[in-house]
């Protein structure tokens, strides 16, 4: 158990349709990522937050946008969905000392969207 | 820009064989490489990691890497594989101009069978 934790595990929607994942982080973990995989494009890097403000952005999509809120935890919110947004969905944290932020980052277990 | 290149799609290995999984990295500045390993419908786990120090780096369940600067290189090493170890290794250097984000390969599939 990695100390991420991801809901729901699973979500079924249609197309056209919004959605809102959560990430709890691991307690004391301060920047929280979001990662997209899926089977063409791999392990994409979303967006990254980091104390409540956004850190660092990836390839995400204008319909996509996510928070981090006071008590550290994050939601990313998928709007107008397609059939192409279908993946599995990663959060991950980390402590990143701002200074060396070598440590590793933590991974949840995911959340699979289904857009049907 | 950073990125990290995993040429092997899919590696097999007979179980006690030694194994090896390949990656290759571009970044400016210092490389901060990681290896993570993605187990059916779970999420990745932290492998090992190579800051600076040694160049051969030691990580769980008996892994460990080599790190090549010279060759850009920082392959993933088993002297002798488990049927358990088959699973997905993503490889991913971090940039820290860029608030530590993590890029990851493409990832490789281990089979040892």
């Amino acid at each position: 158990d990695s100390g991420v934790t991801q809901t729901p595990k699973h979500l079924i929607t249609a197309t056209g349709q919004r959605v809102t994942l959560r990430c709890s982080p691991r307690s004391g973990d301060l920047s929280v990522y979001w990662y997209q995989q899926s089977l063409d494009q791999g392990l994409q890097f979303l967006i990254q937050y980091y104390n409540g403000e956004e850190r660092a952005k990836g390839n995400i999509l204008e319909r996509f946008s996510a928070q981090q809120f006071p008590d550290l935890h994050s939601e990313l919110n998928l709007s107008s969905l397609e059939l192409g947004d279908s993946a599995l969905y990663f959060c991950a944290s980390s402590v990143v000392p701002v200074i060396q932020g070598a440590d590793e980052a933590f991974f949840g277990q995911g959340t699979r969207l289904t857009v049907v | 820009a950073q990125s990290v290149a995993q040429p092997e799609d899919q590696v097999n290995v007979a179980e006690g064989n030694p194994l090896t999984v390949k990656c290759t990295y571009s970044v400016s500045g210092n490389p901060y490489l990681f290896w993570y390993v993605q187990y059916p419908n779970r999420g990745l786990q932290f492998l090992l990691k190579y800051i600076t120090g040694d160049n051969l780096v030691k990580g769980s369940y008996g892994f460990e890497a080599e790190f090549n600067k010279s060759q850009t290189s920082f392959h993933l090493k088993k002297p002798s594989a488990l049927v358990s170890d088959s699973a997905l290794y993503f490889c991913a250097v971090r940039d820290m101009r860029r608030y530590s984000t993590l890029t990851f390969g493409k990832g490789t599939m281990l089979l040892v069978s």
